[in-house]
């Protein structure tokens, strides 16, 4: 059974460049969800797509994030015009959508991103 | 809004003895979901456990229990027998409504002594 895949695993970059993240969801998973996390804190979520929908956007996720599931599959995460503030770790996960409460999110190892 | 409440931000336990770790949440919605999960060094949240609101019985899985008061909104992570692998941050998170975003809490850290 795979598991949740994201690449690359680190991602150091100087500021103002763009960055681009990409997640793999479990196969049969119809939701992708993108968190972001920095030291010490737990998870925030930023987004999520059912298929290649994207239903919810959190207000933590400026005009220079934008996040695409084109063919419902795999998805991808871009930064633009990179701040030091980005540097954290950036968490895909998927799931089967339940519409009830037990929907089990699976996690992969996420994307550490340093912008120097 | 709902919220999540962790109040232990580091705990130490002995090889081979219980330890619990607390949680507390707040909301208003009568149909929500519980969740511990595990993230060690590598960064991976590993799901352990799942309770739901209308659940009567308090949810187990293998070493983990979750002991939930639902009028205290409280539901607590029990680790039996701890192990040196049980070495890691334990987060709690809520699922509310149609399901979806997770709210997590800040994380507790523990850590286990041999």
């Amino acid at each position: 059974d795979t598991g949740v895949s994201q690449n690359p695993r680190h991602k150091i970059t100087k500021r103002g460049q763009n960055v681009t993240f990409r997640c793999d969801p479990i196969s049969e998973h119809n939701r992708l969800y993108w968190y972001r996390q920095t030291l010490g804190q737990g998870p925030e979520f930023l987004t999520y797509f059912q298929n290649e929908a994207q239903l919810e956007k959190s207000r933590l996720l400026s005009d220079r994030f934008s996040a695409e599931r084109p063919k419902g599959s795999f998805s991808t995460l871009e930064i633009q015009r990179t701040e030091q503030g980005d540097s954290a770790m950036y968490l895909c996960a998927s799931s089967l959508a339940t519409g009830a409460p037990n929907e089990k999110l699976f996690f992969g190892s996420g994307t550490q991103l340093s912008v120097l | 809004a709902q919220k999540i409440t962790q109040t232990q931000p580091g705990m130490f336990v002995q090889e081979k003895e219980a330890v619990t770790l607390d949680c507390t949440y707040d909301t208003s919605d009568q149909s929500y979901g519980l969740f511990w999960y595990k993230q060690p060094s590598s960064g991976e949240m590993i799901f352990l456990i799942y309770q739901g609101s209308y659940d009567e019985q308090n949810a187990t899985e293998g070493r983990y229990s979750l002991n939930f008061q639902k009028a205290r909104k409280s539901a607590n992570l029990v680790i039996s027998a701890s192990q040196l692998g049980d070495s890691a941050m334990y987060f709690c998170a809520m699922i509310y409504n149609q399901g979806g975003k997770l709210i997590f809490g800040q994380g507790t850290e523990l850590s286990v002594k041999p």
